[in-house]
C-alpha cells in the first residue's frame, strides 16, 4: 500500500529563516513524488516534481530512497511562500497521485 | 488555455437534496480526477478515468456518490442523498496520462446542512 505522511498540519517561521515541510512515504517500489502548492484563493498548482530535479521559487526537494523521504526546503522564506503545500507520491506505471494531508506554512513578517 | 473548469463554485444544500457537480478538463487530457479535500483528510481521490472510462473508484465513500464522464470534455460528480458530512471541497484535476502532472480546477465547496 501507499501512503504519504506530511507530519506538520502547521508551520511557521519568520521571514528570512529557512524553512523544511517534511514528507514521508511509503511504497514498494520506485515511485515518482511531487510538491503541490495551494496559495490563498487559488487553485493547487504544481510546484516541483522530484525527476525534474529543478529549483522553482527558491525551494528544492530531494528524494532519499534510504529514508523514503521528500522534503522540500528553502533557505529563506519569503511572506509570498505562506501557502498550503501537498506531497504527492504516483506509483510505477500508475496515474493517479496520492496525497498528503497536507501542511499549512505561515511566513511571518 | 482556462485551465479546469468546475462549476458551481460554491453549493449550499440542505441534508437529503441531490448535488451535482460539474467539470470540464483541459482540452486534449485524457485523464480526469475527482478529488475530495477536507481539514482532517487532506486531498482524498474519489475516482479516476482514462480516455471516459472509470478506472479507479475505490475512494467514492459509498453508494451514494457517483461519477460519469460521457464524454473527452465533460465529467459529473453526483451525491444522492447528500449528507452533512459530505461537506468539503471536491476538485477535479486533469493530465495527459501517465509520466504528467495533473492540472486542478478551482475546486466547488460544498456545504450540507
Amino acid at each position: 500500500a501507499q501512503r504519504v505522511t506530511q507530519p506538520e498540519k502547521l508551520l511557521s517561521v519568520f521571514k528570512g529563516a529557512p524553512v523544511e515541510l517534511k514528507c514521508n512515504y511509503s511504497y514498494s517500489g520506485s515511485p515518482e513524488l511531487f510538491w503541490y502548492v495551494q496559495y490563498s484563493r487559488q487553485r493547487l498548482q504544481l510546484l516541483l516534481r522530484h525527476i525534474s530535479r529543478e529549483s522553482i521559487k527558491g525551494f528544492t526537494a530531494d528524494l532519499n530512497k534510504g529514508e523514503t523521504s521528500f522534503h522540500l526546503k528553502k533557505p529563506f522564506a519569503q511572506e509570498e511562500d505562506s501557502a498550503m503545500y501537498y506531497c504527492a507520491l504516483r506509483g510505477t506505471g500508475a496515474n493517479n497521485l496520492f496525497f498528503g494531508t497536507g501542511t499549512r506554512l505561515t511566513v511571518i513578517p | 488555455d482556462a485551465g479546469v473548469i468546475q462549476s458551481p463554485r460554491h453549493e449550499v444544500t440542505e441534508m437529503g437534496q441531490e448535488v451535482t457537480l460539474r467539470c470540464k478538463p483541459i482540452s486534449g487530457h485524457n485523464s480526469l480526477f475527482w478529488y475530495r479535500q477536507t481539514m482532517m483528510r487532506g486531498l482524498e481521490l474519489l475516482i479516476y478515468f482514462n480516455n471516459n472510462v472509470p478506472i479507479d473508484d475505490s475512494g467514492m465513500p459509498e453508494d451514494r456518490f457517483s461519477a460519469k464522464m460521457p464524454n473527452a470534455s465533460f465529467s459529473t460528480l453526483k451525491i444522492q442523498p447528500s449528507e452533512p458530512r459530505d461537506s468539503a471541497v471536491y476538485f477535479c484535476a486533469s493530465s495527459l496520462g501517465k509520466n504528467s502532472p495533473l492540472h486542478f480546477g478551482n475546486g466547488t465547496r460544498l456545504t450540507v446542512t
